[in-house]
């Protein structure tokens, strides 16, 4: 089946780094990701939508310069949270979306836990 | 607006059933997905319904009304590991799925 694979799993950083999370698509080919994030106890919170070879469709509230998001091929879409403070921890969460799956359209990956110091 | 209501805990005894529902309004409607959450990971996918009825699979089963924006997940035969949090996700008109909390079950021995 589809798998979605991201990478790191897991970040600690200092106040101030900027921090690139990837989301690939393993077997198939999404031409649209989802980014989520997700604090505690809390539901997704949609951030984006990143479409293949065109600019991503950022959620209200969500700010563009912060949270860059590229989708530069089929198989890749990234997520580089700029200068990265405390309130920017959370737990991330990509997914792929495949419009021929049927019943699943949407695959994720396993997220990315990002601490702040 | 779009909205997802599920009851925020729900606690259950190993072997038994549970029922947990979901009422939803979404801007159109691709069908509905109930996905499984265990703490600090992402969902896993569970079920998918789009036409009215019951769907099942193994010990989990799924049921829509469109008419009623209503969909339930029962689960069977309960085991410990089903100790998670259960997200019902209609899927709207531009094929976003919906998000909401939901609901926390606590499977006691």
């Amino acid at each position: 089946g589809a798998v979605v694979s991201q990478h790191p799993s897991w970040v600690i950083c200092k106040s101030g780094t900027s921090v690139k999370i990837e989301c690939r698509s393993l077997d198939f080919q999404a031409t649209t990701m989802f980014w989520y994030r997700q604090f505690p106890k809390q539901s997704l919170m949609l951030m984006a939508t990143s479409n293949e070879g065109s600019k991503a469709t950022y959620e209200q509230g969500v700010e563009k310069d912060k949270f860059l998001i590229n989708h530069a091929s089929l198989t890749l879409s990234t997520l580089t949270v700029t200068s990265a403070h405390p309130e920017d921890s959370s737990f991330y969460i990509c997914s792929a979306l495949v419009p021929r799956a049927g019943n699943q359209p949407q695959h994720f990956g396993d997220g990315t836990r990002l601490s702040i110091l | 607006g779009q909205n997802i209501d599920q009851p925020t805990e729900m606690t259950a005894t190993e072997g038994a059933i549970v029922q947990i529902n979901c009422t939803y309004q979404t801007s159109g409607f691709n069908g509905l997905f109930w996905y499984q959450q265990h703490a600090g990971e992402a969902p896993t996918f569970l079920s998918y319904n789009v036409l009215d009825g019951l769907e099942e699979k193994g010990r989990f089963s799924s049921f829509l009304s469109r008419s009623k924006g209503y969909s339930y997940l029962l689960l069977k035969e309960l085991q410990m590991k089903d100790s998670a949090s259960y997200l019902c996700a209609p899927m709207d008109s531009n094929y976003q799925l919906i998000w909401g909390a939901g609901t926390k079950l606590i499977i006691k021995p």
